[in-house]
This record gives C-alpha cells, sequence and structure tokens, in this order.
C-alpha cells in the first residue's frame, strides 16, 4: 500500500516568507508526527495530532510554526516570514494506533531552503 | 525528558564484516526502541525495532540488544554488503510525555567497502 507522502519534496524560500508544507499518511493512521531535521542531525519533534486534535506541540521552535489537522487525515505544517534558521528537512510519521509507543512511519520529507 | 547518545558517528568495515552501532538513553520509563535507516535523499526506514520486555530480536542478517538496567541498546549488522551503506539512527520513545514522540540518536554513518 502507499506509504506517507510529502508534498513539496524541495521549497526554496527568500527570508520573510510563508510556507506550507502537506503531508498525506498512511490511510486510516490516527497518530500523525511532525520532525524537522538538521543536516548531521537526527530528527526532532515538532509536534504531534490524534485524529484532528494536535495533542503536543511542545517541540515547536516559535509562533512562527503552525501545524493543523483539521479532518484527522492530511496535515499542514505552516511556517511565517521564514529565517534562515528554518532551512532543514521537515519529516512527516504516521503511526496506526494511538499513543503508545506504536512504529512510526516515515515519508521522504521536504527539505526546506531559506534564503 | 528523554536523552539519547548515539555511537560511533562514523563507522566503516569491509564488506561480509560485522557491524556494531551503540545507543543509551537517560529516561528509565521508555519503553520502545526503534531502529531507522536513512539513505540519502530518503526518509527514515525502519528496520528493526524491540520493546522493553524483550532482551534481543534478531531479523535475518540484522539484530539488536536491549539491556534495561544500563539504559542502552545496540544495533548488529552480521555480513555487511555495500547497499548497507546509510546513515543509521537510534531512538527511543519518550515514556512520560503520553504522546511517545521519538528521541533520535545523533545518526551513525556507515561505509561498507567493498
Amino acid at each position: 500500500g502507499a506509504g506517507v507522502s510529502q508534498s513539496p519534496r524541495y521549497k526554496v524560500a527568500k527570508r520573510g516568507q510563508d510556507v506550507a508544507l502537506r503531508c498525506d499518511p498512511i490511510s486510516g493512521h490516527v497518530s500523525l508526527f511532525w520532525y524537522q531535521q538538521a543536516l548531521g542531525q537526527g530528527p526532532e519533534f515538532l509536534t504531534y495530532f490524534q485524529n484532528e486534535a494536535q495533542l503536543d506541540k511542545s517541540g515547536l521552535p516559535s509562533d512562527r510554526f503552525f501545524a493543523e489537522r483539521p479532518e484527522g487525515s492530511v496535515s499542514t505544517l505552516k511556517i511565517q516570514r521564514t529565517q534562515q534558521e528554518d532551512s532543514a528537512v521537515y519529516l512527516c510519521a504516521s503511526s496506526s494506533r494511538l499513543a503508545g509507543g506504536d512504529t512510526q512511519y516515515f515519508g521522504p520529507g521536504t527539505r526546506l531552503t531559506v534564503l | 525528558g528523554e536523552n539519547v547518545e548515539q555511537h560511533p558517528s562514523t563507522l566503516s568495515v569491509q564488506e561480509g564484516d560485522s557491524a556494531v552501532i551503540k545507543c543509551t538513553y537517560s529516561d528509565s520509563a521508555s519503553n520502545y526502541f526503534p531502529w531507522y535507516k536513512q539513505e540519502l535523499g530518503k526518509g527514515p526506514q525502519l528496520i528493526i525495532d524491540i520493546r522493553s520486555n524483550v532482551g534481543e530480536k534478531k531479523d535475518q542478517r540484522i539484530a539488536v540488544t536491549l539491556n534495561k538496567t544500563a539504559k542502552h541498546f545496540s544495533l548488529h549488522i552480521t555480513e555487511t554488503q555495500p547497499e548497507d551503506s546509510a546513515v543509521y539512527f537510534c531512538a527511543a520513545s519518550e515514556g512520560t510525555s503520553g504522546t511517545y514522540k521519538y528521541i533520535f540518536g545523533t545518526g551513525t554513518r556507515l561505509k561498507v567497502l567493498a
């Protein structure tokens, strides 16, 4: 079956622009996670959804970062007024069960470059 | 919160030899430990995982061991092949958060020399 998909795969933005990154999780997966991966580093947690409810946003670096999942399926990560330090790969992952240490399946990521 | 350390950061082995990557974690409540392989330009792909009620798990050439007392777990790859070359990440589920988000190690770049 289809895995997690993300779009766009690559995004170049000028500093100050707003960007929107999309994640399509595996069908039926109730849990959805966003991670940020800086070059040469491991992924770092940003936020977590259980269906449409955003239950944990403790990893969002600033109030310029906003995520939503209005219908409990597709999710969008929005970054307002992008800064150079926002340059990273943004990974989306989904899991079939409610929070409980179940396996997370990752998408290919969106590589964001802020000039 | 949870902290995960991973060693070594780079590892080169001859084809056919074994590779071992080690991780330590800090949160004794963590109960799930996945390992991911990440190739250039791709997302992390799960290769094996282990839960805290198990000490060892094996899948063909890949095995993972867990020592809960010492809070460390290791990935073992035997009979390495060139296609095993990639970056490997260990992770631990943060047991106290309720969301079971993953805390990742910093990665090990494995090179298998033909």
